[in-house]
């Protein structure tokens, strides 16, 4: 069946370092991708999606290109912030959208 | 409000309760989502809605787990005779249209199972 592997955290870093969460997924068809954020306390909010291949999605400094032939979905983002502390995860759906896989989420913590 | 709203936030229940959990979508929302979150892991999904008809529920993990929107709009997932396992956060989401697209989550219900 459909699944996301994500990178296992916890990811600590310094600010202004640079970010890679990596994202791979395993599907039949063509899924659309997305990354969702959970900050402390708070509900999980979108943060970036791609629908297609060699779709690049954006937000907030972070980035992910869908790539169908290594099926991934990284996520970078050249310079964090404290500010981007917070629970990353990957998440797709199937063409039909009626369900949706998440990973198991990575926890970065970004230090001053 | 704007988002989406689950209540209670915070429930706990003997072993062998029943519960019931809402989820007030974004108001014109055609998908509802429920999904299951254990501590430290991402979110498992449950069931769908499209309006009033469920047309999934492949990820209910037993007879136990019941889920309606009667309407379209308000859904409730009831949990009969909880056991301790079934200790979680549960999550609600909305989205727009049919077929795949940004879900808006709800803050969730914390469910404890003494």
């Amino acid at each position: 069946g459909d699944s996301v592997t994500q990178m296992e955290g916890p990811v600590t870093l310094s600010e202004e370092a640079f970010l890679t969460i990596n994202c791979t997924y395993t599907a039949t068809g063509y899924p659309s991708l997305f990354w969702y954020v959970q900050y402390p306390g708070e509900g999980l909010q979108l943060l970036l999606k791609a629908t297609k291949a060699d779709d690049k999605g954006s937000n907030k400094g972070f980035e992910a290109t869908y790539r169908k032939e290594t099926t991934s979905f990284h996520l970078e983002k050249g310079s964090v912030q404290v500010s981007d502390s917070a629970v990353y995860f990957c998440a797709l759906s199937d063409r039909s959208g009626n369900q949706f896989y998440f990973g198991t989420g990575t926890s970065l913590t970004v230090i001053p | 409000g704007a988002g989406v709203s689950q209540s209670p936030r915070y429930k706990v229940a003997k072993r062998g309760q029943d519960v019931a959990l809402r989820c007030d979508p974004i108001s014109g929302h055609v998908s509802l989502f429920w999904y299951q979150q254990a501590l430290g892991q991402g979110p498992e999904f449950l069931t769908y809605f499209q309006n009033e008809a469920q047309l999934d529920k492949s990820g209910l993990p037993s007879d136990r787990f019941f889920a309606e929107r009667p309407e379209g709009s308000v859904s409730t997932l009831k949990i009969q005779r909880t056991q301790q396992e079934d200790s979680a956060v549960y999550l609600c989401a909305s989205s727009l249209p049919a077929g795949p697209d940004t879900q808006y989550f709800g803050p969730g219900t914390r469910l404890t199972v003494l």
